[in-house]
């Protein structure tokens, strides 16, 4: 139960598009397309971004967008704005367990 | 509205025992599975426990298998975090959540926060 890797931050100035990468094994995001994506702003409660590897739920931004290849899953921010910045956490579903991604801290410049 | 209200967090000294709830409202909770949570003070997200909306089915993270014990009452939409022989590193935010098909957590409570301190 190893966590998911993930850059530790990443930075862009609004308008911008940034991307986040999540990378696991075989075990998790390899065998399963059921990876999501949480957004949290401090002090708050995570909130789905992105589910199933590329859903975006009711209510979400199409500026967020999800994709895999391999072990490793991706979110795109397209046109950054202020209000993204937060800490993005990508999880999978790893046969009877969870496994989170370590967090990307997104700074808006 | 879906709401997930988490209650029970406190103080505990390492070795003790602290018994988490999460009340439910705004869905039909018999029929979803639901997850805990947590993070520790300024760390990321760690998945805890998992159980289907029948009891039938339940997982546990390494982490804490053997030490807590994931529990519904559906007739009082209700899920429980039994947490016994607590150490340091269990000092967290929980958070209960529910799970989709899909598997992934579509409702977050707001979180109560349990110290492990002597």
């Amino acid at each position: 139960q190893s966590a998911l890797t993930q850059p530790a931050s990443v930075s862009g100035s609004p308008g911008q598009s940034i991307t986040i990468s999540c990378t696991g094994t075989s075990s998790d995001v390899g065998s399963y397309n059921l990876v999501s994506w949480y957004q949290q702003h401090p002090g708050k409660a995570p909130k789905l971004m992105i589910s199933e590897g590329s859903k975006r739920p009711s209510g979400v931004s199409n500026r967020f967008s999800g994709s895999k290849s391999g072990n490793t899953a991706s979110l795109t921010i397209s046109g950054l704005q202020a209000e993204d910045e937060a800490d993005y956490y990508c999880c999978s579903y790893a046969g009877s367990n969870w496994v989170f991604g370590g967090g990307t801290k997104l700074t808006v410049l | 509205e879906v709401q997930l209200v988490e209650s029970g967090g406190g103080l505990v000294q390492p070795g003790g025992s602290l018994r988490l709830s999460c009340a439910a409202s705004g869905f039909t909770f018999s029929s979803y599975s639901m997850n805990w949570v947590r993070q520790a003070p300024g760390k990321g997200l760690e998945w805890v426990s998992y159980i289907n909306s029948g009891s039938s089915t339940i997982y546990y993270a390494d982490s804490v298998k053997g030490r807590v014990t994931i529990s519904r009452d559906n007739a009082k939409n209700s899920l429980d975090l039994q947490m016994n022989s607590l150490r340091d590193e269990d000092t967290a935010v929980y958070y209960c959540a529910r799970i989709v098909p899909g598997s992934y957590f579509d409702y977050w409570g707001q979180g109560t926060l349990v110290t492990v301190s002597s």
